[in-house]
């Protein structure tokens, strides 16, 4: 079983719906990152936390630590969020390990 | 700042053959990693090190090496090139030595392909 899993793995809407992506983890954690990768390839980080809730504009993540589950949510989604997002998980030992991401396609 | 930069942008090899994939930073970064990224799989560790002359080993080490003489530079070694190295790799970086809860700075990437 792998230590962090995402759902969906593809996800394809309309502009401007409400987007949830969803990131559950098996193991002991320091912090839990957020990943954006662009269709180009590149890779950066959205939000790293460890508890509660961060927000970005219209990037909000949330995370549980009793359930082992963090979600990314996108309001007013747009065509330009279009990417694959990537959720990964700072073990204790301060490995990092990375979900297998989300495909998401916003339809204008 | 430039980040992280990585050369080359793309690489065709034949089996066999050996190469230096280039990563550099310039945000006095301790912690400099190598990962993988194949199809349908998250990114794998391949090597990483937490400071000048200090490395070990990842995930999927195996047919690579890495050395760290500066800060700035972790150049990645393809021994002897095999098909299955045919992969994305990326270079980040980090603040600290503990990556866990430090933010993540990546290259662009190099797309490796092996005939």
């Amino acid at each position: 079983k792998n230590e962090v899993e995402q759902s969906p793995q593809n996800l394809t809407a309309q502009e401007g719906e409400f987007i949830t992506i969803n990131c559950s983890y098996s193991v002991g954690i320091s912090a839990l990152h957020w990943l954006q990768q662009h269709p180009g390839g590149g890779i950066v980080s959205l939000f790293m936390l460890s508890s509660g809730k961060k927000k970005h504009g219209r990037l909000i993540a949330t995370i549980n630590i009793q359930e082992k589950h963090s979600s990314l949510h996108i309001t007013a989604s747009h065509p330009r969020d279009s990417a694959v997002y990537i959720c990964a998980v700072g073990r204790r030992d301060d490995k990092i390990i990375f979900g297998k991401g989300t495909r998401l396609h916003i339809l204008p | 700042n430039a980040g992280v930069t990585q050369t080359p942008k793309f690489q065709v090899l034949k089996t066999g053959q050996s190469m230096t994939l280039q990563c550099a930073q310039d945000m006095n970064h301790e912690y400099m990693s190598w990962y993988r990224q194949d199809p349908g799989m998250g990114l794998r560790l391949i090597h990483y090190s937490v400071g000048a002359g200090i490395t070990d080993q990842g995930e999927v080490p195996n047919g690579y090496n890495v050395s760290r003489s500066t800060t700035e530079d972790f150049p990645l070694r393809l021994l002897s090139a095999a098909p299955s190295q045919t992969s994305v790799y990326f270079c980040a970086s980090s603040y600290s030595r503990q990556p866990s809860y430090n933010e993540q700075f990546f290259g662009p990437g190099t797309r490796l392909t092996v005939l």
